[in-house]
């Protein structure tokens, strides 16, 4: 069984530059959440993705924008760089189960530093 | 707004010597508590996840447990290899919806010492 995959492992830009994020899903997996995590804290979330459309939503301004695939692979855009974008970005994808709770398996993320 | 609370920040530890890290919360409806470790740049690794108050999880040398406001994870007879940072995060009940936003907490940062 392959686990969350992303793309690249690291990534320099500069302000003003747009990015583009890669992740491929877990075999079976049907939803890949994206999460921002800044040096010593906790991942935050950006949003998640099922069956193609955008499911929910953290505080993150629409420059930050997504695109899942039917083969649940996804992509995680964002535009116009600013300094405070530099962080590990974190793909997790898991199997969906209404009205209960599942669990996220992570990928081992893509270090984005702006500069 | 859902919030997770980790203590302490950092825990240095010999190897054997046994302790807990604690995890409080609040939630509007908890749907999971999850347990992940995350060693120095990789992603987050899953070890548990706790779906109700007095429910509790064992792997090796670690024991989860969950009560209605917070959660601990036991650790006994540390070695050197269970160095890394402990996350906790939240799942919250959504009115009817799927959505599974983790909230996280800071995290622990956990040194054994050989």
């Amino acid at each position: 069984e392959t686990g969350v995959t992303q793309s690249p492992t690291h990534l320099i830009k500069t302000r003003g530059q747009q990015v583009t994020l890669r992740c491929s899903s877990q075999s079976g997996h049907n939803t890949v959440s994206w999460y921002q995590q800044a040096l010593g804290q906790g991942p935050q979330f950006i949003f998640q993705y099922y069956r193609e459309e955008e499911n929910g939503r953290g505080n993150f301004p629409p420059r930050f924008s997504g695109l899942q695939f039917p083969n649940y692979s996804s992509e995680l855009n964002v535009n116009a760089l600013e300094l405070d974008d530099s962080a590990l970005y974190l793909c997790a994808s898991s199997f969906l189960v209404s009205g209960g709770p599942y669990t996220q398996y992570f990928g081992p993320g893509t270090r984005l530093t702006v500069l | 707004e859902d919030q997770v609370t980790q203590s302490p920040e950092a825990l240095r530890l010999q190897e054997g010597e046994s302790s807990s890290l604690n995890c409080s919360y609040t939630v509007s409806g908890l749907r999971g508590l999850f347990w992940y470790r995350q060693d120095p740049g990789k992603g987050p690794e899953f070890l548990f996840t706790l779906y109700s108050a007095g429910e509790e999880k064992e792997k090796e040398r670690l024991k989860a447990t969950l009560t209605k406001k917070e959660s601990f994870l036991h650790i006994t007879a540390p070695k050197p290899e269970d160095s890394a940072t402990y996350l906790c995060a939240v799942q919250a009940s959504a009115g009817g919806t799927s959505y599974g936003k983790l909230t996280f907490g800071q995290g622990t940062i956990l040194t054994v010492h050989p």
